[in-house]
């Protein structure tokens, strides 16, 4: 296993559409987690999976924003009308168990024009 | 709501010189991990240490150690006969279920 994987790495995209992005996890890891980094800042979390279970969105994941890992593999981040202060690194991260080890992926970057 | 902050938005060391980063939290939970993370300019993450509050002993990683002070809720991180490739931006985060990342620390070294 390579590690954490994101696709695609750069999406550039009008303001109104929708955009989806993809993470595979460390295959063994059970856990998935979804950030959001803008420049300067650090990773801010959006939310997380065990399994195929989403057990925690944060206030930051509007109903514009929509992920699922339906096998319990990968998940899909998916934001419907993007908006310009949409812009910015997705970042997924893997970990196995509470609180093991998070591996990050390098991330999608979003830029809504 | 836990929050992490990192009051030293830059710092420069000397190479072979020691650097430390500070790193203060707010929570109401006594079980909980905290983390150092390194992030080079390539933007990927990588774990550098990690502190259980169960603790008492501070953990260390060859050169990196930390300042684990549970009462002050204060999590320093040491780095020790710096060398170039430890330029990066370093973020500390607080661990529960979810992470909690603080707004980083720039870290130059010089030659």
């Amino acid at each position: 296993d390579t590690g954490v994987s994101q696709d695609p790495r750069h999406k550039i995209t009008k303001r109104g559409q929708n955009v989806t992005f993809r993470c595979d996890p460390i295959s063994e890891h059970n856990r998935l987690y979804w950030y959001r980094q803008t420049l300067g800042q650090g990773p801010e979390f959006l939310t997380y999976f065990q399994n195929e279970a989403q057990l925690e969105k944060s206030r930051l994941l509007s109903d514009r924003f929509s992920a699922e890992r339906p096998k319990g593999s990968f998940s899909t981040l998916e934001i419907q009308r993007t908006e310009q202060g949409d812009s910015a690194m997705y970042l997924c991260a893997s970990s196995y168990g509470r609180n093991g080890e998070q591996y990050f992926g390098p991330g999608t970057r979003l830029t809504v024009t | 709501a836990q929050t992490v902050t990192q009051s030293q938005p830059e710092m420069s060391v000397q190479e072979a010189e020691t650097v430390t980063l500070s790193c203060t939290y707010d929570t109401s939970e006594s079980d909980y991990y905290l983390f150092w993370y390194k992030q080079p300019p390539s933007r990927q993450m990588i774990l550098v240490i990690r502190q259980e509050a169960y603790k008492q002993q501070n953990a260390t990683e060859n050169r990196f150690s930390v300042n684990f002070q549970k009462a002050a809720k204060s999590f320093s991180l040491k780095i020790s006969d710096s060398q170039l490739g430890d330029a990066a931006m370093y973020f500390c985060a607080y661990g529960n279920n979810d992470m909690r990342f603080g707004a980083g620390t720039r870290l130059t070294v010089k030659p």
